[in-house]
């Protein structure tokens, strides 16, 4: 069964250096997500993708975040200085209709720690 | 502005019970989703509803669209369904999902 897949699983980082969290949608899905979760509390939405440019992104997705489709299969998230605050379970998620009433599939996060 | 309420908060269970779990939510979401997180952290997608009632083995999600509504019902609870379960709302129009903060099930042998 198509699965959305993330790496690393695991990030460990110094605060003020830049990462890159990746993310291999399925591969028929049109639309890509990327949402946060920090250790306790809900999980919240970033960013939207279609269409090779942001579709909608929330307040968090401030302008150290960037995303990309370098190619047919990737997925990034870039974050360009990292803050302690910024760790988090960061998943990535994919569905082949962008509406809210169509199922996303998330991939197994990434747990990124900023030291 | 859209806002996904879940209740309760926590939930303990003992192995055979039925088990609901209870979700609110604001006008400008147009479906609910529910899902499950398990401890490694990974999200599993269990349904997604606009309308009506859905089942899928012993999971059932209900959703009452005038009263902005919906459960998550487990008959016949197992230990393997302790986990944490989410409900989400599919509010913008590009199919940004608003989380509720979820419901950790632990169910006891």
């Amino acid at each position: 069964e198509p699965e959305v897949t993330q790496t690393p699983s695991h990030q460990v980082t110094q605060m003020g250096q830049e990462v890159i969290l990746r993310c291999v949608p399925i591969s028929n899905h049109l639309y890509f997500y990327w949402y946060r979760q920090i250790l306790g509390q809900k999980v919240e939405f970033l960013v939207s993708f279609y269409n090779n440019e942001i579709s909608e992104k929330s307040e968090i997705f401030d302008d150290q975040f960037s995303v990309e489709r370098p190619d047919g299969s990737n997925f990034t998230l870039k974050i360009r200085s990292t803050k302690l605050e910024d760790s988090a379970m960061y998943f990535c998620a994919s569905s082949d209709v962008g509406q809210g009433n169509n199922e996303q599939f998330f991939g197994p996060g990434t747990r990124l720690t900023v030291l | 502005k859209n806002e996904v309420e879940q209740s309760p908060q926590n939930l303990t269970a003992q192995e055979g019970e039925f088990i609901t779990i209870n979700c609110s939510y604001s006008v400008g979401i147009s479906a609910l989703h529910w899902l499950q997180q398990h401890p490694g952290g990974g999200i599993v997608s269990l349904f997604m509803l606009s309308s009506g009632k859905k089942k899928h083995g012993r999971l059932i999600a209900t959703i009452n669209i005038q009263e902005k509504h919906s459960s998550l019902h487990i008959t016949a609870s197992h230990p393997r369904d302790s986990a944490v379960y989410i409900c989400a709302g599919g509010g913008g129009s590009q199919g940004n999902l608003i989380f509720g903060k979820g419901t950790k099930l632990s169910v006891k042998p």
